[in-house]
């Protein structure tokens, strides 16, 4: 079936570098697609959000790009600060309300 | 400030032994979900509401159930948890128009089995 799925389930970064987190999908319909960091005890918090007819977005320290020739979605944090280890899920929707979540990839800041 | 506020934090049941677990937003969605969460996982959908209609999950178990008594509060009943059922379980809200929104989680319920 169609998924949404990550590279890499573990990365680690040091203070003060540029994080990239990766996400793939599979469904060429999907035209919303979310960003969401978990902290460890706490409920996925929503961070940015990107629609089929942009390919960049920014916020403040992320960036989400939005690539749909190859069905490739990732977020950017500048500047990775120890406050941002967290799980990183991606999560798609197309022609639904229900979100489809990816596997999440774990980041890791080291001071 | 407005949010999605799960309760208890943290529930330890005997197997066996039914339990709620509770949620209630102040957003005034009419999109409630619940998920079941387990460790490194991605969060699992097992149904939400759109108002007061009910979707259920096709692999989410009979032993879940859940009511929705008005557009704030939504209860997750487990009849007869088994030690599988341990896991974290998240509520979440959304507002359904005519374009996809983002959903908003609360900080979940951490469900133990004796």
């Amino acid at each position: 079936g169609e998924s949404v799925g990550l590279h890499l389930p573990t990365l680690s970064v040091q203070e003060g570098d540029n994080s990239i987190i990766n996400c793939a999908y599979s469904n060429s319909a999907s035209d919303y697609f979310i960003w969401y960091k978990q902290e460890s005890g706490k409920g996925p918090q929503f961070i940015i959000d990107i629609r089929s007819n942009m390919d960049k977005r920014q916020g403040q320290r992320v960036t989400v790009l939005l690539n749909k020739t190859v069905k490739h979605l990732s977020l950017q944090i500048a500047a990775t600060q120890p406050g941002d280890s967290a799980v990183y899920f991606c999560a798609e929707l197309g022609g639904s309300y229900i979100p489809t979540f990816g596997r999440g990839t774990s980041l890791i800041v080291h001071p | 400030d407005a949010m999605v506020i799960q309760n208890p934090r943290y529930q330890v049941t005997q197997f066996g032994k039914p339990v709620t677990l509770s949620c209630s937003q102040t957003l005034n969605h009419n999109v409630m979900y619940w998920y079941q969460q387990k460790s490194s996982q991605a969060p699992k959908l097992l149904f939400h509401y759109y108002d007061k209609d009910f979707n259920n999950e096709a692999d989410t178990p009979d032993n879940f159930q859940s009511r929705r008594p008005n557009t704030s509060f939504c209860f997750l009943d487990i009849r007869s948890p088994g030690l599988g059922d341990a896991a974290m379980y998240l509520c979440a809200t959304s507002i359904r128009t005519g374009i996809a929104q983002p959903q908003h989680f609360g900080d979940g319920t951490r469900l133990s089995i004796l």
